[in-house]
């Protein structure tokens, strides 16, 4: 079955350190998105990308930094610049395209030791 | 800009009761709408979308909603609810620059 896998489920961060989450999609999509949830305020998108290799920031990038080496893989890096990390991580992958309903995963819950 | 906004932060209703959820959106180009269910600790899954054509779209369980460009809304309805739409629902809408803009969610708690 095609799907979105991110990896693992639950992480825990010591202070200071960098983590990364990982993203893959086996559905041919082009474009891949990160998201932050926090209780209350709904989703905040991190960071996107289009095609492979390009990818821009979006309203909540400090902190946080990606890449985009292959189609089917969006990692998604938690630096120790993001001073409140603690977060629910979503993933999703679209068609490009005006319309295209984005494919989520089933999320990373990140927590500080 | 784009933005969505959802009336209801949490809505408790009794098993097989009607439900609305609420959703008005903003937006100066062409709409299309969704609707995602989150479940507890899951990601979102696609409940509907309105894209173009019949102002009314249905899901498989009996969801639906309509699209008002009037009223600049598109609410969730579902005739008779169950225990397991207990949930949090998010109406979203693209953007201009075509990212996804979601409103901030309404939490759906069905009591036996």
């Amino acid at each position: 079955d095609g799907g979105i896998t991110q990896s693992p489920k639950y992480l825990f961060r010591k202070e200071g350190q960098n983590v990364t989450l990982s993203c893959e999609q086996n559905l041919n999509h082009d474009a891949m998105y990160w998201y932050r949830q926090d209780p209350g305020q709904g989703l905040r998108l991190i960071y996107y990308s289009q095609i492979v290799n390009d990818f821009q920031k979006g309203d909540i990038a400090e902190g946080y930094s990606v890449s985009r080496e292959k189609k089917e893989s969006f990692p998604l890096t938690v630096t120790s610049a993001q001073k409140n990390p603690t977060a629910f991580y979503l993933c999703a992958s679209s068609r490009t395209g005006d319309n295209q309903p984005q494919h989520f995963g089933d999320g990373t819950r990140l927590s500080i030791l | 800009a784009q933005s969505v906004t959802q009336l209801d932060s949490q809505v408790p209703v009794f098993e097989e009761a009607p439900v609305e959820l609420r959703c008005n959106y903003s937006s100066s180009v062409s709409v299309y709408l969704f609707w995602y269910v989150q479940y507890p600790n899951q990601g979102l899954q696609l409940l509907l979308k309105y894209l173009s054509g019949s102002t009314l779209v249905e899901s498989i369980n009996g969801f639906e909603a309509e699209f008002n460009k009037s009223q600049t809304s598109f609410h969730l309805r579902k005739p008779s609810v169950h225990i397991s739409d207990t949930a949090e629902y998010f109406c979203a809408v693209i953007s201009n620059t075509g990212k996804l803009i979601f409103g901030q969610g309404t939490t759906l708690q069905v009591k036996p």
